[in-house]
């Protein structure tokens, strides 16, 4: 399978704990954005990078959240001191963006409970 | 602060019937219209990408039309089968910004 892949597909965690997701994106696309989507909403932008540069950042994301692509392939999003308000599906899509409005392609999400 | 609606929330038909959703987005500063299909427990599937007024796109049972200068797109489904139950999301992309604003979807359900 080549298309955007997630790990883990579900967390489960505690108030107060650290968690970490991944996302692989296709292995030829320079773009990979993150997203939430909560209960009843759609997906909301957090934040996204050309190769390994973050280009912006939503004011969604809070200083608890922080997103790397150390070498422009893979990307972590590390949510520090977790909320039960960041309870939410985190979606990872990357593009080829050779013209700004290709298609994002979306891995299948990692399910984040904070209890 | 742009927004992009969808309508119906919610909709419940009988395998056979033909439905249609609407997204609503800022015509102003427009650049593409994407609309996904997203299935429970799989990733988001991108349907079409639209960039031009008057733009009908055709995939199977499943058309698309777009009207940039009113700031709609209406979704097709013809003659509905289970397997096509999901939620339609629609996503708007104004150029200014390197990301998608969604609305909040419609999910179909069809009843064998």
């Amino acid at each position: 399978d080549t298309g955007v892949s997630q790990d883990p597909r579900h967390k489960i965690t505690k108030r107060g704990q650290n968690v970490t997701f991944r996302c692989d994106p296709i292995s030829e696309h320079n773009r990979l954005y993150w997203y939430r989507q909560t209960l009843g909403q759609g997906p909301e932008f957090l934040t996204y990078f050309q190769n390994e540069a973050q280009l912006e950042k939503s004011r969604l994301l809070s200083d608890r959240f922080s997103a790397e692509r150390p070498k422009g392939s893979f990307s972590t999003l590390e949510i520090q001191r977790t909320e039960q308000g960041d309870s939410a599906m985190y979606l990872c899509a990357s593009s080829l963006a050779q013209r700004e409005s290709d298609t994002q392609y979306f891995g299948p999400g990692t399910r984040l409970t904070v209890l | 602060i742009l927004n992009v609606e969808q309508s119906p929330q919610s909709l419940h038909v009988q395998e056979g019937d033909s439905t249609n959703f609407t997204c609503s987005f800022p015509s102003s500063n427009f650049y593409a219209l994407h609309w996904y299909r997203w299935e429970t427990a799989k990733s988001p599937e991108a349907l079409f990408v639209m960039t031009l007024n008057g733009d009908e796109k055709k995939k199977g049972r499943i058309s698309a039309t777009l009207n940039t200068k009113e700031g709609y797109s209406y979704l097709y489904i013809k003659g509905s089968q289970p397997e096509d139950s999901a939620t339609y999301l629609c996503a708007y992309y104004g150029g200014s910004q390197g990301n998608l604003i969604f609305g909040k979807g419609t999910k179909l359900s069809v009843k064998p």
